[in-house]
């Protein structure tokens, strides 16, 4: 039972280039949620996704993108990226506030 | 101001200390509290949720929310090596959807041998 699986778990990206994170969950759970993490400014949601199908912006969705492709999988994707989205990014699903799990985590560094 | 204050740390305690983490809130309509562990590299696990006013235990930690203070604490008791790790605060108004959870910033405990 892998809950909650994050793809890939390190980018390099240039300026410009564009790229899609991946999450996958096999827990089925409807809500999925897309956050950031950054020294100093805790966990910022960028999207979520209450159920399949639906798609709704967060605190910091600017530049970014999400496609809610199934009840399993939901990507984030950073068409041109810039070095402000150097970040941790972490997949997540609740299921109640008390029924939540965080992916690995995606480590994105954009130069 | 943010909306929840949490000390970054580093906390640095030797083992078999109590250690108390702390957050303050300024939103008096947040209901729900919960505690976050994260390990270096991994992502949170929720370790503790308490409704409103008051303690709850769970083994060695104790989470315990003031909210005529807007202030509330996580205690670990007899605290071990494995307990090293940040510890974020997170609450919300509702129970409704996590869209509306604010999350601390996390402070960094590191329990020494």
């Amino acid at each position: 039972n892998a809950g909650v699986t994050q793809t890939p778990k390190f980018q390099v990206l240039k300026t410009g280039q564009s790229m899609t994170l991946q999450c996958a969950q096999d827990m089925n759970h409807n809500s999925m949620y897309w956050y950031r993490q950054d020294p100093g400014m805790g966990l910022r949601l960028i999207y979520y996704s209450a159920s399949e199908g639906t798609t709704d912006k967060g605190e910091v969705p600017n530049g970014y993108n999400v496609s809610r492709l199934n009840k399993r999988e939901f990507s984030l994707r950073l068409e041109s990226a810039a070095p402000s989205q150097t970040s941790v990014y972490f997949c997540a699903i609740f299921g109640a506030l008390t029924e939540a799990f965080f992916g690995q985590g995606t480590r994105l560094t954009v130069v | 101001q943010k909306e929840v204050e949490q000390d970054p740390g580093p906390l640095s305690v030797p083992e078999g200390a109590i250690v108390s983490l702390n957050c303050t809130y300024s939103n008096s309509a947040f209901q729900y509290f919960m505690w976050y562990r994260q390990y270096s590299r991994k992502g949170p696990e929720l370790l503790m949720y308490t409704y409103s006013s008051g303690n709850k235990e769970d083994g060695r930690f104790t989470a315990q929310v003031d909210k005529s203070s807007k202030y509330i604490s996580l205690f670990i008791r007899d605290s071990q090596p494995s307990d090293s790790a940040t510890y974020l605060c997170a609450m919300s108004i509702g129970t409704g959807t996590a869209s509306k959870l604010t999350f601390g910033t996390g402070t960094r405990l590191q329990v020494t041998l």
